[in-house]
């Protein structure tokens, strides 16, 4: 079956632009994560969502990061004024009633 | 100090040796214990899954979890080529929220 899928696979964009990020779960899947992958770094916890309830937000590192889930599926992550220190690979992943399956990522570069 | 260490290599094998892999933690509220591979611009995919200590197998694959030490490992027998990659350890405290290591970037050589 289809899974995680994210789009575009690549954002090259200039500082201080907003840039969005879409991810599309696994059908079915109840709760949607992002993570943001530094280089030569782990994953880093973002957001993470869970059917209707209030999403949890601890790990966005700053107020220009939001992200919304329309519908219980696709979920959206925007940057706002995007700064060079927020160029990383940010994956979604979903979970149905197991564990969390990744998508391939969105490379964003900010010049 | 992170809550989980994990040694970046790089780590480099002839084809057929073992590899090991292992991370560290200083949470004990963590309860699952994963291994994730992570081949070159592409999205973490699910290799090992653990709760309790002990060992887990699955085909050339062997998860260690010992939480009176605080300690995970990962075995790889009889390596291929195709094993390259860079492996993840992560854990869960029953939230649902991973934390994970840094990665270790494996090379298998044929």
């Amino acid at each position: 079956g289809a899974g995680v899928s994210q789009s575009p696979s690549n954002k090259v964009t200039e500082k201080g632009k907003d840039v969005e990020l879409r991810c599309d779960p696994i059908s079915g899947h109840t709760a949607l994560y992002w993570y943001r992958q530094s280089l030569g770094q782990g994953l880093e916890f973002l957001i993470y969502f869970q059917g209707n309830s209030a999403p949890d937000k601890s790990g966005l590192p700053s107020d220009r990061f939001s992200a919304e889930r329309t519908g219980g599926s696709v979920s959206t992550l925007t940057i706002q004024r995007t700064q060079q220190e927020d160029s990383a690979v940010y994956l979604c992943a979903s979970r149905g009633t197991g564990t969390q399956y990744f998508g391939p990522g969105t490379r964003l570069t900010v010049l | 100090q992170k809550e989980v260490e994990q040694d970046p290599g790089p780590l480099s094998v002839p084809e057929g040796a073992i590899v090991s892999l292992n991370c560290t933690y200083s949470n004990s509220a963590f309860q699952y214990f994963m291994w994730y591979r992570q081949y070159s611009r592409k999205g973490p995919e699910l290799l090992m899954y653990t709760y309790s200590s002990g060992n887990k197998e699955d085909g050339r694959f062997t998860a260690q979890v010992d939480k009176s030490s605080k300690y995970i490992s990962l075995f790889i027998r009889d390596s291929q080529p195709s094993d390259s990659a860079t492996y993840l350890c992560a854990m869960d405290r029953n939230d649902y929220k991973l934390s994970f290591g840094a990665g270790t970037t494996v090379t298998v050589r044929a």
